[in-house]
Protein backbone atom coordinates (compact mmCIF):
# COMPACT_ATOMS: atom_id res chain seq x y z
CA UNK A 1 0.00 0.00 0.00
CA UNK A 2 1.71 3.84 -0.95
CA UNK A 3 1.39 5.83 2.08
CA UNK A 4 0.57 9.42 1.32
CA UNK A 5 2.19 11.61 4.21
CA UNK A 6 0.90 15.36 4.18
CA UNK A 7 2.71 18.38 5.90
CA UNK A 8 2.37 20.22 7.99
CA UNK A 9 -0.81 18.99 9.77
CA UNK A 10 -2.04 22.68 10.43
CA UNK A 11 -1.15 25.77 8.43
CA UNK A 12 -1.76 29.43 10.24
CA UNK A 13 -2.37 32.03 7.21
CA UNK A 14 -3.73 35.05 7.25
CA UNK A 15 -6.06 36.01 4.98
CA UNK A 16 -5.02 37.52 1.37
CA UNK A 17 -1.74 35.32 2.08
CA UNK A 18 0.16 32.57 0.19
CA UNK A 19 -0.35 28.98 1.09
CA UNK A 20 2.14 25.64 0.32
CA UNK A 21 0.47 22.31 1.48
CA UNK A 22 3.01 19.13 0.22
CA UNK A 23 2.00 15.63 -0.06
CA UNK A 24 5.28 12.88 -0.16
CA UNK A 25 4.40 9.36 -1.13
CA UNK A 26 6.15 6.57 -0.07
CA UNK A 27 6.90 4.91 -3.41
CA UNK A 28 6.49 7.04 -7.26
CA UNK A 29 2.55 7.82 -8.53
CA UNK A 30 3.77 9.38 -11.18
CA UNK A 31 1.37 12.25 -12.09
CA UNK A 32 -1.16 10.61 -10.60
CA UNK A 33 -2.52 12.08 -7.67
CA UNK A 34 -5.39 14.54 -6.67
CA UNK A 35 -6.32 16.82 -3.60
CA UNK A 36 -9.47 18.13 -2.00
CA UNK A 37 -10.61 20.65 0.45
CA UNK A 38 -13.19 19.73 3.03
CA UNK A 39 -15.00 21.77 5.39
CA UNK A 40 -16.49 21.06 8.47
CA UNK A 41 -19.59 18.81 8.08
CA UNK A 42 -19.40 18.80 4.56
CA UNK A 43 -17.81 16.10 2.05
CA UNK A 44 -14.84 16.59 0.26
CA UNK A 45 -14.66 18.29 -2.97
CA UNK A 46 -11.71 17.73 -5.60
CA UNK A 47 -9.67 20.12 -6.18
CA UNK A 48 -6.85 18.64 -8.73
CA UNK A 49 -6.70 15.85 -10.35
CA UNK A 50 -3.42 14.71 -13.10
CA UNK A 51 -1.45 16.52 -10.35
CA UNK A 52 -1.72 20.07 -11.64
CA UNK A 53 -5.51 19.95 -13.61
CA UNK A 54 -7.87 21.99 -11.70
CA UNK A 55 -11.23 20.54 -11.76
CA UNK A 56 -14.61 22.12 -13.03
CA UNK A 57 -15.15 25.59 -11.30
CA UNK A 58 -11.79 25.30 -8.99
CA UNK A 59 -10.68 29.17 -8.79
CA UNK A 60 -7.66 29.74 -10.65
CA UNK A 61 -5.72 30.58 -7.03
CA UNK A 62 -5.48 26.87 -6.58
CA UNK A 63 -2.47 25.30 -8.44
CA UNK A 64 -0.94 21.62 -8.00
CA UNK A 65 2.43 20.86 -9.14
CA UNK A 66 4.38 18.01 -8.64
CA UNK A 67 5.72 14.19 -9.64
CA UNK A 68 6.39 10.87 -8.60
CA UNK A 69 6.94 11.34 -4.87
CA UNK A 70 6.32 15.44 -4.39
CA UNK A 71 3.73 17.32 -4.90
CA UNK A 72 2.67 20.36 -3.22
CA UNK A 73 -1.00 22.26 -3.52
CA UNK A 74 -0.20 25.85 -4.04
CA UNK A 75 -3.01 28.72 -2.40
CA UNK A 76 -2.06 31.85 -3.79
CA UNK A 77 -4.31 34.51 -2.39
CA UNK A 78 -6.33 32.94 0.76
CA UNK A 79 -10.17 33.86 0.99
CA UNK A 80 -12.34 33.14 3.77
CA UNK A 81 -13.74 30.34 2.02
CA UNK A 82 -10.34 28.26 1.64
CA UNK A 83 -10.04 27.72 5.16
CA UNK A 84 -10.46 24.23 5.56
CA UNK A 85 -9.01 20.54 5.47
CA UNK A 86 -6.99 19.62 2.57
CA UNK A 87 -6.21 15.89 1.67
CA UNK A 88 -3.89 14.48 -1.41
CA UNK A 89 -4.89 10.95 -2.70
CA UNK A 90 -3.07 8.49 -5.10
CA UNK A 91 -4.81 6.44 -7.84
CA UNK A 92 -1.33 5.12 -9.15
CA UNK A 93 -2.30 1.59 -7.70
CA UNK A 94 -4.93 0.19 -5.53
CA UNK A 95 -6.19 0.70 -2.72
CA UNK A 96 -6.57 3.96 -3.83
CA UNK A 97 -4.57 5.94 -0.22
CA UNK A 98 -5.32 9.42 0.87
CA UNK A 99 -2.57 11.74 3.16
CA UNK A 100 -4.19 12.21 6.49
CA UNK A 101 -4.73 16.29 5.84
CA UNK A 102 -3.65 19.47 6.08
CA UNK A 103 -5.69 22.27 8.08
CA UNK A 104 -5.68 25.26 6.64
CA UNK A 105 -6.52 27.80 9.63
CA UNK A 106 -6.79 31.25 10.21
CA UNK A 107 -3.87 33.13 12.00
CA UNK B 1 -26.10 18.16 -12.29
CA UNK B 2 -24.63 15.45 -10.58
CA UNK B 3 -26.71 14.09 -7.71
CA UNK B 4 -25.74 11.22 -5.23
CA UNK B 5 -27.86 10.33 -2.35
CA UNK B 6 -26.59 7.74 0.22
CA UNK B 7 -28.87 5.94 2.66
CA UNK B 8 -29.55 3.04 4.88
CA UNK B 9 -27.05 4.00 7.58
CA UNK B 10 -27.83 3.40 11.13
CA UNK B 11 -26.88 1.92 14.22
CA UNK B 12 -25.92 -1.64 14.55
CA UNK B 13 -24.29 -4.03 16.78
CA UNK B 14 -20.71 -5.64 16.74
CA UNK B 15 -20.91 -8.70 14.22
CA UNK B 16 -23.92 -6.95 12.45
CA UNK B 17 -24.69 -6.43 9.10
CA UNK B 18 -26.12 -3.57 7.27
CA UNK B 19 -26.44 -2.19 3.70
CA UNK B 20 -26.04 0.98 2.23
CA UNK B 21 -27.09 2.18 -1.02
CA UNK B 22 -26.62 5.48 -3.08
CA UNK B 23 -29.25 6.94 -5.42
CA UNK B 24 -27.60 8.49 -8.57
CA UNK B 25 -28.91 10.98 -11.36
CA UNK B 26 -28.03 13.65 -13.77
CA UNK B 27 -25.36 11.43 -14.95
CA UNK B 28 -25.71 8.08 -17.21
CA UNK B 29 -24.80 5.88 -14.50
CA UNK B 30 -23.36 2.47 -16.24
CA UNK B 31 -20.92 5.20 -17.93
CA UNK B 32 -18.81 5.50 -14.82
CA UNK B 33 -17.00 3.73 -11.72
CA UNK B 34 -17.91 4.42 -8.36
CA UNK B 35 -16.56 3.86 -4.88
CA UNK B 36 -17.38 4.24 -1.19
CA UNK B 37 -15.21 6.55 0.92
CA UNK B 38 -15.22 6.52 4.39
CA UNK B 39 -14.57 8.76 7.53
CA UNK B 40 -14.26 8.03 10.63
CA UNK B 41 -15.18 10.75 13.25
CA UNK B 42 -12.50 13.27 13.49
CA UNK B 43 -10.29 11.24 10.95
CA UNK B 44 -8.93 11.24 7.66
CA UNK B 45 -10.48 9.86 4.19
CA UNK B 46 -10.37 5.80 3.40
CA UNK B 47 -11.62 4.46 0.26
CA UNK B 48 -12.73 1.02 0.96
CA UNK B 49 -14.03 -0.41 -2.39
CA UNK B 50 -14.88 0.90 -6.04
CA UNK B 51 -16.67 -0.96 -8.66
CA UNK B 52 -16.05 -0.50 -12.73
CA UNK B 53 -18.95 0.89 -14.68
CA UNK B 54 -19.88 -2.74 -15.72
CA UNK B 55 -19.60 -4.17 -12.63
CA UNK B 56 -17.24 -6.10 -13.76
CA UNK B 57 -14.56 -5.01 -11.36
CA UNK B 58 -14.03 -4.88 -7.81
CA UNK B 59 -11.84 -3.54 -5.63
CA UNK B 60 -11.75 -3.67 -2.04
CA UNK B 61 -8.96 -2.27 0.77
CA UNK B 62 -8.06 -5.16 3.41
CA UNK B 63 -9.72 -3.72 6.15
CA UNK B 64 -12.70 -4.71 4.72
CA UNK B 65 -11.99 -7.74 2.26
CA UNK B 66 -14.00 -10.48 2.80
CA UNK B 67 -17.00 -9.09 5.00
CA UNK B 68 -17.90 -6.07 2.37
CA UNK B 69 -19.58 -6.60 -0.83
CA UNK B 70 -19.78 -3.34 -3.62
CA UNK B 71 -22.35 -4.05 -6.65
CA UNK B 72 -24.10 -1.96 -8.83
CA UNK B 73 -27.72 -2.10 -10.50
CA UNK B 74 -27.48 0.46 -13.53
CA UNK B 75 -31.32 -0.17 -14.01
CA UNK B 76 -31.93 1.31 -10.65
CA UNK B 77 -29.01 3.93 -10.69
CA UNK B 78 -27.98 2.46 -7.48
CA UNK B 79 -24.68 1.48 -6.10
CA UNK B 80 -24.88 -0.47 -3.10
CA UNK B 81 -22.41 -1.81 -0.13
CA UNK B 82 -23.36 -4.86 2.03
CA UNK B 83 -21.40 -4.62 5.28
CA UNK B 84 -21.26 -8.20 7.17
CA UNK B 85 -19.36 -8.97 10.36
CA UNK B 86 -19.23 -5.26 11.30
CA UNK B 87 -16.84 -3.81 13.86
CA UNK B 88 -16.32 -1.15 16.19
CA UNK B 89 -13.45 0.27 13.86
CA UNK B 90 -15.78 0.62 10.91
CA UNK B 91 -18.02 3.47 12.62
CA UNK B 92 -17.49 5.85 9.91
CA UNK B 93 -19.66 8.31 8.08
CA UNK B 94 -20.09 6.33 4.43
CA UNK B 95 -19.32 8.75 1.34
CA UNK B 96 -20.71 7.32 -2.17
CA UNK B 97 -18.64 9.34 -4.87
CA UNK B 98 -18.35 8.87 -8.33
CA UNK B 99 -15.28 8.27 -10.40
CA UNK B 100 -14.13 10.32 -13.78
CA UNK B 101 -14.18 7.06 -15.95
CA UNK B 102 -15.78 4.27 -16.34
CA UNK B 103 -13.01 1.31 -16.26
CA UNK B 104 -11.05 2.78 -13.46
CA UNK B 105 -11.74 4.68 -10.04
CA UNK B 106 -9.23 7.27 -10.40
CA UNK B 107 -10.25 10.40 -8.54
CA UNK B 108 -13.49 10.90 -7.19
CA UNK B 109 -15.19 14.21 -8.80
CA UNK B 110 -18.82 14.15 -7.25
CA UNK B 111 -19.73 13.27 -3.90
CA UNK B 112 -22.37 11.83 -1.54
CA UNK B 113 -23.61 13.86 1.65
CA UNK B 114 -22.19 10.63 3.39
CA UNK B 115 -24.61 8.55 5.63
CA UNK B 116 -23.25 7.73 9.58
CA UNK B 117 -22.58 4.03 10.36
CA UNK B 118 -22.21 3.06 13.98
CA UNK B 119 -21.60 -0.59 15.06
CA UNK B 120 -21.93 -0.30 19.01
CA UNK B 121 -23.34 -2.61 21.50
Amino acid sequence: EIVMTQSPATLSVSPGERATLSCRASQSVSSNLAWYQQKPGQAPRLLIFGASTRATGIPARFGGSGSGTEFTLTISSLQSEDFAVYYCQQYNNWPRTFGQGTKVEIK
Amino acid sequence: EVQLLESGGGLVQPGGSLRLSCAASGFTFSNYAMGWVRQAPGKGLECVSAISGGGGSTYYADSVKGRFIISRDSSKNTLYLQMSSLRAEDTAVYYCAKAPYSSSPDWFDSWGQGTLVTVSS
